[in-house]
Order: C-alpha cells, then structure tokens, then sequence
C-alpha cells in the first residue's frame, strides 16, 4: 500500500541554524500538509498546499517556514532560522483532493526535530 | 474555530477489557469526524471515520458513532487486546480547505 515518507526521521540542529525537512507524498494525491506535535501537546495544522501554491496556514506558520515542492515527488518544510521553541515532531500528510473536507489525509511517520 | 477535547489518559487495560475513550467537539457547520491511531515508531494512520450526524464509522473492532446533539464522537472497542496499545487521536474537520483540528491524543496501554 502507497505511503508517506518522511525524512530524515531525527533532526539536531543548533538554534538559528536553518532546516529542511522532506516528504514524499502518495504518489497520485494533490493536496499536501504539514503538522507539527509539541512534546506533550495537541497535533497542530502548519499549512496546506496545492497546485504550487499555498492553501491555508496557521498563525504558527510565519515568515520563519516556508514550503516547497521542488520536483514532482517531493514536499518541503523549511525553518529558516530554528527556535528552541520550534522543538516538536513534524508530520507531513497528504491527500486525493477529490471529496475534501471528508477524505482521508495519509500522515507520514514523522520528523523529530531538537533544537539546542 | 473548532476544538476538540479528549478524556485525560493515560489509560490501562487488560486484555479483554471494555474500552470507551471520549471526544467532544465543538465546531463551526457540520464537521467530519476522525479517530487516528500511532502505533509505536510509526505515523498517525486512520482508524475511522464519519461524515455525517449519526453515521457509525468502525474498523478493526472499534466503533464510533457522531452524535450531534451531543456533539461527540466517542470510541469504543468490546474486547481490546495487546496490539491495541498506541495512542489515540480525535479530530474533526470543517470547510473546504481540510484543515484537520485534533485532540491531544490518549495513550492506551493493554497489557496480557
């Protein structure tokens, strides 16, 4: 069965260091997210993205983030300059976009990503 | 915007046991309902879902029905076994751009 990939799975990076962090969605699916869980807090939406172009962000995702889809296969999240704050488990998910809002996002595994 | 709220965990059961977890949501229009599972070392994987009021969504032996004078989307499982120990996410989702808006998440541990 298709999945999502995610890589790499764990990220240490040094605080205003840059990030990449990448994701391979399902092959045929046009809607693309991220998400991200603060240790101990609720999964939260970053931002949606089709046809090239941003679909919806969250208040978290300022002018710090930004995402790509550089090549027909994969889908990136960028943190320019880490906060310690930005520490969490980033998801990325993607989906058919044939019967939104009702179907069903298909999350990668997950990035771990640690600021110091 | 909408919020969901799940029932403080972590929750312990014997194999066999009964499970209930609750969800309550509050939200804008009329949401579609999900429960997402993570087994350990893996990503958040659909359980079931429902779209509409009174819809029951099941999958593996679990089941959840969208009530919406209640406004909840309760999971239930008859007999849980040790496989079913991961963490439980509720999440529902409104309007056309698929936001997903989840609970904190319930870890579920079953032990033989």
């Amino acid at each position: 069965e298709p999945e999502v990939t995610q890589t790499p799975s764990h990220q240490v990076t040094q605080m205003g260091q840059e990030v990449i962090l990448r994701c391979v969605p399902i092959s045929n699916h046009l809607y693309f997210y991220w998400y991200r869980q603060i240790l101990g807090q609720k999964v939260e939406f970053l931002v949606s993205f089709y046809n090239n172009e941003i679909s919806e962000k969250s208040e978290i995702f300022d002018d710090q983030f930004s995402v790509e889809r550089p090549d027909g296969s994969n889908f990136t999240l960028k943190i320019r300059s880490t906060k310690l704050e930005d520490s969490a488990m980033y998801f990325c998910a993607s989906s058919r976009g044939v019967n939104r809002p009702t179907e069903t996002q298909y999350f990668g595994p997950g990035t771990r990503l640690l600021v110091l | 915007g909408n919020s969901v709220t799940q029932m403080e965990g972590p929750v312990t059961l014997s194999e066999e046991a009964f499970l209930t977890i609750n969800c309550t949501y509050t939200a804008t229009g009329y949401p579609s309902l999900f429960w997402y599972v993570q087994y350990p070392g893996e990503g958040l994987q659909l359980l079931l879902k429902a779209t509409k009021a009174d819809d029951k969504g099941s999958n593996k032996g679990f089941e959840a029905t969208y009530r919406k004078e209640t406004t909840s989307f309760h999971l239930e499982k008859g007999s849980v076994q040790v496989s079913d120990s991961a963490v439980y996410f509720c999440a529902c989702v409104t309007g056309a751009n698929s936001k997903l808006t989840f609970g904190k998440g319930i870890t579920l541990s079953v032990r033989p």
